[in-house]
């Protein structure tokens, strides 16, 4: 069973706005900045969100992170089919001394 | 282009040994840990732990600890993810990616992966 709890799918029509929540812990979230990766199917998973709210150079703006005491969000804003992915948060976790996932979210544009 | 190039797919027997690697280039190798993730079939990303390859010092997730060998040789650049005694629920996705931490910064997030190594047990 996963440290981080994310919901296990998400859907919305192109243009849509579709939002993920991870919630943690103080252990994890709590105390250290959270990560969003997204895999496309058959890919490598991809960094998209570092440090709670900044992406990465090329990630585009549609894209968004925030966090609020132990929980964090990622909003996809103007949904676009080619974001139909696998999303994952991820943390430190203090107490278990290692790096923690979420279970991921399966997003689906309708 | 700094990237991570892993070993290729590989198909063991239960309690055959086996060792896949993890080659970095485009970037000073010692000065970022490289961490190991695992994917089930039709599963999510687990962490199974890290090295940091200046020093080997090694850190592994409680779920790993035990069943598997993180290690790294700076002098080639490349890690290791090494299993004594394989059984067919080893059988998953492998991934190696850097655990980058920006200069001054207090935290870390993986920002380079590899393609990922496919292991298979079975009998």
């Amino acid at each position: 069973q996963s440290v981080l709890t994310q919901p296990p799918s998400a859907s919305g029509t192109p243009g849509q706005r579709v939002t993920i929540s991870c919630s943690g812990s103080s252990s994890n979230i709590g105390v250290n900045t959270v990560n969003w990766y997204q895999q496309l199917p058959g890919t490598a998973p991809k960094l998209l969100i570092y440090s709670d709210n900044q992406r990465p150079s090329g990630v585009p703006d549609r894209f968004s992170g925030s966090k609020s005491g132990t929980s964090a969000s990622l909003a996809i804003s103007g949904l676009q089919s080619e974001d139909e992915a696998d999303y994952y948060c991820a943390a430190w976790d203090d107490s278990l001394n290692g790096y923690v996932f979420g279970p991921g979210t399966k997003v689906t544009v309708l | 282009e700094v990237q991570l190039v892993q070993s290729g797919a590989e198909v063991k027997k239960p309690g055959e040994s086996l060792r896949i690697s993890c080659k970095g280039s485009g970037y000073r190798f010692t000065t970022d840990w490289i961490s190991w993730v695992r994917q089930m079939p039709g599963k999510g990303l687990e962490w199974m732990g890290r090295i940091d390859p200046s020093d080997s010092y090694t850190n592994y997730s409680p779920s790993f600890q035990g069943h598997v060998t993180i290690s790294a040789d700076k002098s080639i650049s490349t890690a290791y993810l090494q299993w004594n005694s394989l059984k067919a629920s080893d059988t998953a996705l492998y991934y190696c990616a850097r655990h980058f931490q920006p200069l001054g910064a207090s935290y870390y997030y993986m920002d380079v992966w590899g393609k990922g190594t496919t292991v298979t047990v079975s009998s």
